[in-house]
């Protein structure tokens, strides 16, 4: 089985500075990785996936991630946040192939300051 | 494309009642459907594996004979909470599958049983 550890819950961060939310996962198998973005009382958002190729992945609205399989991580950049990006945010994991059942952390709150 | 609703997004019910959450897949055909639950500040939890024309899968722990989950169409599948009590009270959201790689979300539906 996979698991998914978001290490921060919570990351406050100034209007137009950069961020990095942290993913790591653990799986014994070959994994697709996502990120979902959530906001208050709503469904999950996709921003971005990994499946193959380029570990280096652009999603929506200007956020980056980065696959490093040897850290088994799968962190969540975006250069210049903005008030709108004020959300949580969701990684996940899943059996690459199958793609069956997704794992889910535990959720980081990001809360942009004026 | 890939659009998956929920109905309804918001229910009240009283204590002891069944309620009939509904999703679907507005433009395309999931053979897979999923359901989860999301307490406050929590990640999603998966609730069960709906898959058409054959009787769900449940993950460990969920109750399935309060939790039906019933996947007639390819384009839709229902969640039925039976004899709600308070603790059933969450975010229920729906995800399908239309390629092995990724799920679409519905927008959830919020249940508070009084």
């Amino acid at each position: 089985a996979q698991s998914v550890t978001q290490l921060d819950s919570q990351v406050p961060v100034f209007e137009e500075a950069p961020v990095e939310l942290r993913c790591n996962y653990s799986s014994s198998v070959s994994v697709y990785l996502f990120w979902y973005v959530q906001y208050p009382n709503q469904g999950l958002q996709l921003l971005l996936k990994y499946l193959s190729g380029s570990t280096l992945v652009k999603g929506i609205n200007g956020f980056e991630a980065e696959f490093n399989k040897s850290q088994t991580s799968f962190h969540l950049r975006k250069p210049s946040v903005h008030i709108s990006d004020t959300a949580e945010y969701f990684c996940a994991v899943s059996e690459a192939n199958t793609g069956n059942q997704f794992y889910f952390g535990t959720g980081t709150s990001l809360t942009v300051i004026p | 494309g890939a659009v998956v609703s929920q109905h309804p997004s918001r229910v009240i019910c009283k204590s002891g009642t069944s309620v009939k959450i509904e999703c679907r897949s507005l433009d395309f055909q999931a053979t897979t459907m999923f359901w989860y639950r999301q307490f406050p500040k929590k990640s999603l939890m998966l609730m069960a594996t709906s898959n058409e024309g054959s009787k769900a899968t449940y993950e460990q722990g969920v109750e399935k004979d309060k939790f039906l989950i019933n996947h007639a169409s390819l384009t839709l599948s229902t969640l039925t909470v039976t004899s709600a009590h308070p603790e059933d009270s969450s975010f229920y959201i729906c995800s399908a599958r239309r390629d092995k790689y990724e799920q679409y979300f519905g927008p959830g539906t919020r249940l508070t049983v009084t």
